[in-house]
């Protein structure tokens, strides 16, 4: 089991927008449409952004959105705000009932 | 409100076992809907995903762990346990319970740090 590739880091001035990419490969994010994100502050829970590549749950600004190309899926977030910045994880499913998140991305507002 | 609470010793020695319960509140383990994971992340570090278990006692482990690893279900309690055996320093993290369904965790705990040291 390999992690999924993301950048380590990603930043924007307030109001811009940014993108994260999470490139796994023929056998997970490829193949699946269980791509979820997670958005993690520093000694915080991480919190469920994105489900199934590009569903909103209830309560995510629509500032956030998903999706997927092949092997990579992507974080868009829009119209960057202060409380924006954390860390971002990609998760997506490899068969087998198997699970395998991405390395993070720490995500910077200027 | 759906809550998970992770509970358990926050030291534990090289070479012995750690035990972790999640106790859920404010709906049923026995949902046919969901899953119930742990998972982990070693400090400055990512996640990592542990394990699944169904109310039924169904079981789907990390390849990397699978040897020493072990989820039980006690649905009496709505609670469910993770056993890592033969621990090592690489093992201290914080540990979190999380519900699964439709392909992604919704509800996390809080996490609780298990920190590996004689």
């Amino acid at each position: 089991q390999s992690a999924l590739t993301q950048p380590p880091s990603a930043s924007g001035s307030p109001g811009q927008s940014v993108t994260i990419s999470c490139t796994g490969t023929s056998s997970d994010v490829g193949a699946y449409n269980y791509v979820s994100w997670y958005q993690q502050h520093p000694g915080k829970a991480p919190k469920l952004m994105i489900y199934e590549v590009s569903e909103r749950p209830s309560g995510v600004p629509d500032r956030f959105s998903g999706s997927k190309s092949g092997n990579t899926a992507s974080l868009t977030v829009s119209g960057l705000q202060a409380e924006d910045e954390a860390d971002y994880y990609c998760s997506s499913h490899e068969g087998s009932n198997n699970w395998v998140f991405g390395g993070g991305t720490k995500l910077t507002v200027l | 409100q759906l809550q998970l609470q992770e509970s358990g010793p926050g030291l534990v020695k090289p070479s012995e076992t750690l035990s972790l319960t999640c106790t859920v509140s404010g709906g049923s383990i026995s949902s046919y809907d969901y899953y119930w994971a742990w998972i982990r992340q070693p400090p400055g570090k990512g996640l990592e995903w542990i394990g699944n278990i169904y109310y039924s006692g169904s079981t789907y482990y990390n390849p990397s762990l699978k040897s020493r690893v072990t989820v039980s279900v006690d649905t009496s309690k709505n609670q469910f346990s993770l056993k890592l055996t033969s621990v090592t320093a690489a093992d201290t993290a914080v540990f979190y319970c999380a519900r699964h369904g439709g392909g992604s965790f919704d509800f996390w705990g809080q996490g609780t740090l298990v920190t590996i040291s004689s």
